[in-house]
C-alpha cells in the first residue's frame, strides 16, 4: 500500500461502551507499533508487534486495553468500557524490521477517539 | 523509564537563519534516536536516524548530533524555510520501546 492507514479516522462514543480501532500497515512491513497522543504531548507507547505475536505490551495502561495482529498484517486495538479519559489520538505505525534494528517507523494519520 | 525533554516553548526564527531544537534524555543511553516531524492533525514523519555510536548526521538542510556524555540531541535546520514550521519530536528507543518528547514547535517567519 501507499502508507499506513487508520479507520476510523474520527470515533465519538459514550462512555462504557466497546470500541475497535483498525490500523492497515505497509504491506510486508513486519513490526507494528500502537500511540495514544494527548493534545501537547508525544506519542506514548502502547504496544508493539513483531508479526502475529506482541512482543511488548506493556504501555497497555490497563486490561481494558488490548490488540491483535491474526495474520501479521492488520492490527485492532481494542478498548472496553471506554473512560472519557481514554479520549486522544491513537497512532499506528509500521517499520519494515524489528524495532531493534534502527528502521524507520512509517506512522498513520491516527484515529481520534473521543468518549462522552 | 526513559524521561525525555524537549523545549515546551515554540521557537521562532526568522527565514533564512538556523533553527536549533534540543533534546535531552535521563536515564539509559539509547540504542539509537531519532527526530521527526509532526503538522497539525497529522501522524509523525521521520526525519533522521542517529546511532549511539555515531556524532553527527546530515541530510540536505538537516544535521542531528549525538552527546552520550551530555544525554542530549541537537536538531538543526539550516536557512530555514516558513514551510519548516511545524513540531519536531524526538524519539529514543531503548528495550523494544520508542520513547517520544513532548516536541517543540517551530515557527519560522518570512
Amino acid at each position: 500500500g501507499a502508507g499506513v492507514s487508520q479507520t476510523p479516522s474520527n470515533k465519538v462514543t459514550e462512555k462504557g461502551k466497546y470500541v475497535e480501532l483498525r490500523c492497515d500497515p505497509i504491506s510486508g512491513h513486519t513490526a507494528l507499533y500502537w500511540y495514544r497522543q494527548s493534545l501537547g504531548q508525544g506519542p506514548e507507547f502502547l504496544i508493539y508487534f513483531q508479526g502475529t505475536g506482541a512482543a511488548d505490551d506493556s504501555g497497555l495502561p490497563n486490561d481494558r486495553f488490548f490488540a491483535v495482529r491474526p495474520e501479521g498484517s492488520v492490527s485492532t486495538l481494542k478498548i472496553q468500557r471506554t473512560e472519557r479519559g481514554d479520549s486522544a489520538v491513537y497512532l499506528c505505525a509500521s517499520s519494515l524490521l524489528a524495532g531493534g534494528q534502527a528502521d524507520t517507523q512509517y506512522f498513520g494519520p491516527g484515529t481520534r477517539l473521543t468518549v462522552l | 523509564s526513559q524521561k525525555i525533554e524537549q523545549n515546551s516553548e515554540a521557537l521562532n526564527i526568522q527565514e533564512g537563519k538556523t533553527a536549533t531544537l534540543t533534546c535531552n534524555y535521563t536515564n539509559y543511553s539509547p540504542a539509537y534516536l531519532q527526530w521527526y516531524r509532526q503538522d497539525p492533525g497529522r501522524g509523525p514523519v521521520f526525519l533522521l536516524l542517529i546511532r549511539e555510536n555515531e556524532k553527527e548526521k546530515r541530510k540536505e538542510r538537516l544535521k542531528v548530533t549525538f552527546d552520550t556524555t551530555l544525554k542530549q540531541s541537537l536538531f538543526h535546520i539550516t536557512a530555514s524555510q516558513p514551510a519548516d514550521s511545524a513540531t519536531y519530536l524526538c524519539a529514543l528507543y531503548n528495550f523494544n520501546k520508542f520513547y517520544f518528547g513532548s516536541g517543540t514547535k517551530l515557527n519560522v517567519k518570512p
